[in-house]
């Protein structure tokens, strides 16, 4: 099993532009995430997706956008970047509706610089 | 909202010593705490996790600590090693997601 994969791993856009953030799992898993890791703060939710249909926002999601497209895939859409978007951009799975009580998984990161 | 404060924010130990890191969290509701490991480069990974319901949880060479009461939760290290060298977060979570703390980054030295 190959867990929670993302694409792409780096990307550098020019501020306004768009790009989508990919993210699967092969677990499956009910709930996934997608937090946001910037230097001396911690991880930050930006958005989840409790179960396949629902989608919620987290701590952070302005400038953001998701998609739970099936079961297995979660995308995480900028649609005008931001240079205050450049981060380190993880994306989780877990078997259980919200985080309680179960394991998140995470994948490797996306590693985004917006010039 | 809820608020995990985690310290110290850097941690350097000799190799074969113990590391501690401790947390403190504000939600009187939380009843979950995972602690999660990143190396350098990598997605964090789970390496231990303790429920309201426990004060104490051992695993190999991880031992955590928490005190409901003053809402305190701590992470030992036993007899480190340079592959335990990475970034540590504990983290909380009452109802669907998970918040957590800034971060330790923990540097065994040989």
């Amino acid at each position: 099993n190959a867990g929670v994969t993302q694409t792409p791993k780096f990307q550098v856009l020019k501020t306004g532009q768009s790009m989508t953030l990919q993210c699967a799992q092969d677990m499956n898993h009910n709930s996934m995430y997608w937090y946001r890791q910037d230097p001396g703060m911690g991880l930050r939710l930006i958005y989840y997706s409790a179960s396949e249909g629902t989608t919620d926002k987290g701590e952070v999601p302005n400038g953001y956008n998701v998609s739970r497209l099936n079961k297995r895939e979660f995308s995480l859409r900028l649609e005008s970047a931001a240079p205050s978007q450049t981060s380190v951009y993880f994306c989780a799975s877990s078997e259980l509706a919200g985080g309680g009580y179960n394991e998140q998984f995470f994948g490797p990161g996306t590693r985004l610089t917006v010039l | 909202g809820e608020n995990v404060e985690q310290h110290p924010s850097t941690l350097s130990v000799q190799e074969g010593d113990s590391a501690v890191i401790k947390c403190t969290y504000s939600d009187s509701a939380s009843n979950y705490f995972p602690w999660y490991k990143q190396e350098l480069g990598k997605g964090p990974q789970l390496i231990i996790d303790i429920r309201s319901n426990m004060d104490k949880r051992q695993g190999q060479r991880v031992t955590v600590l928490l005190n409901k009461t003053v809402k305190h939760l701590s992470l030992q290290i036993a007899a480190t090693q340079p592959g335990d060298s990475a970034v540590y977060f504990c983290a909380e979570s009452g109802y669907s997601t998970l918040t957590f703390g800034k971060g330790t980054m923990l540097l065994v030295s040989p």
